[in-house]
């Protein structure tokens, strides 16, 4: 079945160092791709997507671009701050039939001054 | 208002009560999900509902019953909850169809649920 990997957490960085979190996936077909990003006591916000193979998804500096050869959609961003902190998590979902948002486990970023 | 919202933010409950929490979206989507978030484990999908139908149910024991009366509500009904029920209880909804899947899902800010 369709599944999330994700790399395991903490992440722990200084402010203004670069980020990567990995994230390969496994479907039948071709999925469409999302990082949610979850603040401390709030639920999931959609940070960015990607719906076909080689499509490059940004938000707030952060960028994802979709790997169809490696399967992967890695998370990255060139300079953290403090106020990334929180949990990342990678999702998929198919682009036919029922389209059930399937996630990975999450990783935690804990970024210091 | 706009988005979805949960409530109550924070609802503490005994093992013997019975509680509901209250899910609404303004978006005009036609599916909804009840996610439950546990400490240290991974997200759980507990129910779908898609146009008011209830479409999965992922072996979520009876004592936790949803109901979707319409497109934009969506309750979750708990009695005689255990202590390791407690959790982050997390409603969210999308537009179910062609190509719409890829616009993926709007979350609410959850119920923090402890069972006392």
């Amino acid at each position: 079945g369709n599944s999330v990997t994700q790399m395991e957490g903490p992440v722990t960085l200084s402010e203004e160092a670069f980020l990567t979190i990995n994230c390969t996936y496994t479907a039948t077909g071709y999925p469409s791709l999302f990082w949610y990003v979850q603040y401390p006591g709030e639920g999931l916000q959609l940070l960015l997507k990607a719906t076909k193979a080689d499509d490059k998804g940004s938000n707030k500096g952060f960028e994802a671009t979709y790997r169809k050869e490696t399967t992967s959609f890695h998370l990255e961003k060139g300079s953290v701050q403090v106020s990334d902190s929180a949990v990342y998590f990678c999702a998929q979902t198919p682009n036919t039939g029922f389209q059930k948002l399937v996630f990975g486990t999450g990783t935690r970023l804990l970024v210091s001054p | 208002e706009t988005g979805v919202t949960q409530t109550p933010r924070h609802l503490v409950m005994g093992m013997t009560n019975k509680k509901s929490l209250k899910c609404e979206q303004h978006l005009g989507h036609n599916a909804m999900y009840w996610y439950k978030q546990s400490a240290k484990k991974p997200l759980e999908l507990m129910f779908v509902y898609s146009l008011e139908e209830r479409v999965e149910n992922n072996s979520v024991p009876s004592r936790f019953s949803p109901e979707c009366p319409n497109s934009s509500h969506l309750f979750l009904h708990l009695h005689t909850l255990q202590p390791e029920d407690s959790a982050l209880y997390l409603c969210a909804s999308s537009q179910e169809g062609h190509e719409w899947g890829a616009r993926g899902y709007t979350f609410g800010s959850g119920t923090r649920l402890t069972v006392v």
